[in-house]
């Protein structure tokens, strides 16, 4: 079954203890993204990745990292959470990076930072 | 980057009602996808309308584009307690293929 698959789902932490979430997609997608989405601002792109060791800011890039050595793999990492990265987050791949690609989406993954 | 706005925030139809929603952006686009978000869950790609097209259609649902007002709506015909969820759309620009969310319409179908 073509998927997107994230761990963990959910997630309690606290400041400063580094933490990964995991993303990966059998569908041999080229574009990965993260997205996190809270209420009433909707999803907020991360950071992207075109291909295999290209990866580029999106529009709230500040205390993330990512990493792409595998086409199927697109960890986020969060080196020092703070609590205004509690967020539901969200993994996606496409077949490319265009706004005619069909975006998929895996089942989310709700950090608590306290 | 530009995002779509979707108008109303809520919805509340009763099951066999027809729902409406609409989104607004502010500058030319190359294409908007509409999206469907099941409570808590990973959005689902529900259809893509270019720039180029004033209406779609799969199923239930029909997709139309104003580029003069800048706008796009979604309906949802013969709604059913299943349709219950949020719908976003995303929208590009024209100098820019990268897909941006509005915040979503969240619409409740009563049985």
């Amino acid at each position: 079954e073509a998927q997107v698959t994230q761990n963990p789902r959910y997630l309690i932490t606290v400041t400063g203890k580094k933490l990964t979430v995991t993303c990966s997609q059998n569908m041999n997608h080229e574009y990965m993204s993260w997205y996190r989405q809270d209420p009433g601002l909707g999803l907020r792109q991360i950071y992207y990745s075109m291909n295999v060791e290209v990866t580029d800011k999106g529009d709230v890039p500040e205390g993330y990292k990512v990493s792409r050595k595998e086409k199927r793999n697109f960890p986020l990492i969060l080196e020092s959470p703070s609590p205004n990265q509690t967020s539901l987050y969200f993994c996606a791949s496409s077949f490319g990076g265009s706004s005619t690609d069909t975006q998929y989406f895996g089942p989310g993954t709700r950090l608590t930072v306290l | 980057s530009q995002q779509g706005e979707e108008d109303p925030q809520a919805l509340s139809i009763q099951e066999g009602e027809n729902a409406t929603m609409n989104c607004s952006y502010k500058t030319s686009i190359n294409n908007l996808q509409w999206y469907r978000q099941n409570s808590g869950r990973g959005l689902v790609h529900l259809i893509l309308i270019r720039s180029n097209e004033r209406e779609k259609h799969s199923g239930r649902l029909r997709v139309t584009l104003d580029t003069s007002k800048k706008s796009s709506s979604l309906l949802i015909t013969a709604s059913r307690a299943a349709d219950t969820a949020s719908y976003f759309c995303a929208t590009d620009s024209s100098n820019d293929y990268k897909l941006s969310f509005g915040a979503g319409t969240t619409v409740t179908v009563r049985a």
